[in-house]
C-alpha cells in the first residue's frame, strides 16, 4: 500500500526557517515524482511544484518559484519543502502527493495527511 | 484567482443528482486529462475521478466524470449526507509556465 507520511504541525515566527518532510513507503520512491500542494485557511488547493527523487529534477509553479525549495533524499525515501524566511502569509496546510505517472503531469493518486504551518509573531 | 473555474457552491436534496463544472482553456483542460478530488472536512483530498471519466477502486459508480473541449463535469447521483465535501478539479497546464493547476473548489451541501 502506498503511504505518504508527513511531519507534524509547526508554529514559527516570521523570519524563521523551516523544513517539513514527507516520507514515502509501499512503492519504489525513486520511480515516481512527489508534489507539494498548499491550502491556505478556508481556501482551495494550489500546486506548488514537484520533484523526481531519482535525479532531483524539480519544477516549480511560477507563483512559488524562489519562495520555497523542494528537495528529496532518495536514500531515506523522503521529500522536503523548505523556507529560508517565513512570512505570516505562509501559514497554511501543506500536502505532499504522488503524481501517478512517470512524467509528473498526471493526477495525484496518493496524498499525505498534511502538515499545518502557522507563522505568527 | 484559480486557473480553472468552478462554481463556489452547489446544493441538492438527498437522493437527488448534482453536477459540478470545471472550465479551463486550450492549454489545460483542452489539452490534458482532468481529475477530480473530494475533500471531506478536516481531511486530505482524495482522488475521485482520473483521466476525465475513470473511477479508482473503491469509488462508487454514483460518481462520474466527463469532458468536452475546455470544460469538464463531475456528476454525483443518489446524493448522501456523507457526500458533503469540497470538490476540486485538477489538470496539467501545457503553457510556457507548465505545471499542475486546480479549480477553486466547489462546496457541496446536501440539504
Amino acid at each position: 500500500e502506498v503511504q505518504l507520511v508527513q511531519s507534524g504541525a509547526e508554529v514559527k515566527k516570521p523570519g524563521e526557517s523551516l523544513k517539513i518532510s514527507c516520507k514515502g513507503s509501499g512503492y519504489i520512491f525513486t520511480n515516481y515524482w512527489i508534489g507539494w500542494v498548499r491550502q491556505m485557511p478556508g481556501k482551495g488547493l494550489e500546486w506548488m511544484g514537484i520533484i523526481y527523487p531519482g535525479d532531483s529534477d524539480t519544477r516549480y509553479s511560477p507563483s512559488f518559484q524562489g519562495q520555497v525549495t523542494i528537495s528529496a533524499d532518495k536514500f531515506i525515501s523522503t521529500a522536503y519543502l523548505q523556507w529560508s524566511s517565513l512570512k505570516a502569509s505562509d501559514s497554511a496546510m501543506y500536502y505532499c502527493a504522488r503524481p501517478h505517472d512517470h512524467h509528473g503531469s498526471g493526477y495525484f493518486d496518493s496524498w499525505g495527511q498534511g502538515t499545518l504551518v502557522t507563522v505568527s509573531s | 484567482q484559480s486557473v480553472l473555474t468552478q462554481p463556489p457552491s452547489v446544493s441538492a436534496a438527498p437522493g437527488q443528482k448534482v453536477t459540478i463544472s470545471c472550465s479551463g482553456s486550450s492549454s489545460n483542460v483542452g489539452d490534458n486529462y482532468v481529475s477530480w478530488y473530494q475533500q471531506l472536512p478536516g481531511t486530505a483530498p482524495k482522488l475521485l475521478i482520473y483521466d476525465n471519466n475513470n473511477r479508482p477502486s473503491g469509488i462508487p459508480d454514483r460518481f462520474s466524470g466527463s469532458k468536452s473541449g475546455t470544460s469538464a463535469t463531475l456528476g454525483i447521483t443518489g446524493l448522501q449526507t456523507g457526500d458533503e465535501a469540497d470538490y476540486y478539479c485538477g489538470t496539467w497546464d501545457s503553457s510556457l509556465s507548465a505545471g499542475g493547476v486546480f479549480g477553486g473548489g466547489t462546496k457541496l451541501t446536501v440539504l
